[in-house]
């Protein structure tokens, strides 16, 4: 199972909006609505930010937002923070009942 | 509240075996899935496996298949990462996290690194 596609790095300045991409096939993103999104900042355990492709569990500030289309999931952070800068991974649930990570993308904040 | 605290850090040789533990407590422990996620030093996360508390099934990734063991105690609500045949790649930090249902992580362990050095 290849991982999941997202870009490297993205950047935004402070009350900016960016959006993650995170591109996977048919046997993960495409074939399911159980695709989450991670934070992790330097050092310290991944956190989830978004489940079930459009979810934000209790705690986490609705400006963050997830959506799908296809076989590709994206993550929008807007009104950018600086806390916002932090790696973020992408995740899915396949066809043969196992889990698949993108690579990762750092998020800078200018 | 919902945690799960992992054993301490591991220092091993190639070849050898390491096991990592996970205790779980705050919640119903046979009711959620336990899944295994590791991340190599600067790298990415990596999914590695699941266990479901009822019974002891695994699903193990197929990068792993034949290297990694998970089992779990129901008396002591802890969960066991076994991994042999260590190698140099094998250095990571090793996490536990929580099935929030439908393969999402909610709650994670602190993190165990394992370091794999002659």
């Amino acid at each position: 199972q290849s991982a999941l596609t997202q870009p490297p790095s993205v950047s935004g300045s402070p009350g900016q909006s960016v959006t993650i991409s995170c591109t996977g096939t048919s046997s993960d993103v495409g074939s399911y609505d159980r695709v989450s999104w991670y934070q992790q900042p330097p050092g310290t355990a991944p956190k989830l930010m978004i489940y079930e492709v459009t979810n934000r569990p209790s705690g986490v500030p609705d400006r963050f937002s997830g959506s799908k289309s296809g076989n590709t999931a994206s993550l929008t952070i807007s009104g950018l923070q600086a806390e916002d800068e932090a790696d973020y991974y992408c995740s899915s649930y396949t066809t043969i009942s196992t889990v698949v990570f993108g690579g990762g993308t750092k998020l800078t904040i200018l | 509240q919902v945690q799960l605290v992992q054993s301490g850090a591991e220092v091993k040789k190639p070849g050898a075996s390491v096991t990592v533990s996970c205790k779980a407590s705050g919640y119903t422990f046979t009711s959620h899935y336990i899944h295994w996620v590791r991340q190599a030093p600067g790298q990415g996360l990596e999914w590695m496996g699941i266990i479901n508390p009822i019974g002891g099934s695994t699903t193990y990734a197929q990068k792993f298949r034949g290297r990694v063991t998970m089992t779990r105690d129901t008396s002591t609500t802890t969960v066991y990462m076994e991994l042999s045949s260590l190698r140099s790649e094998d250095t990571a930090v090793y996490y536990c996290a929580k099935d929030n249902g439908y393969y999402n992580f909610l709650v994670w362990g602190q993190g165990t690194l394992v370091t794999v050095s002659s």
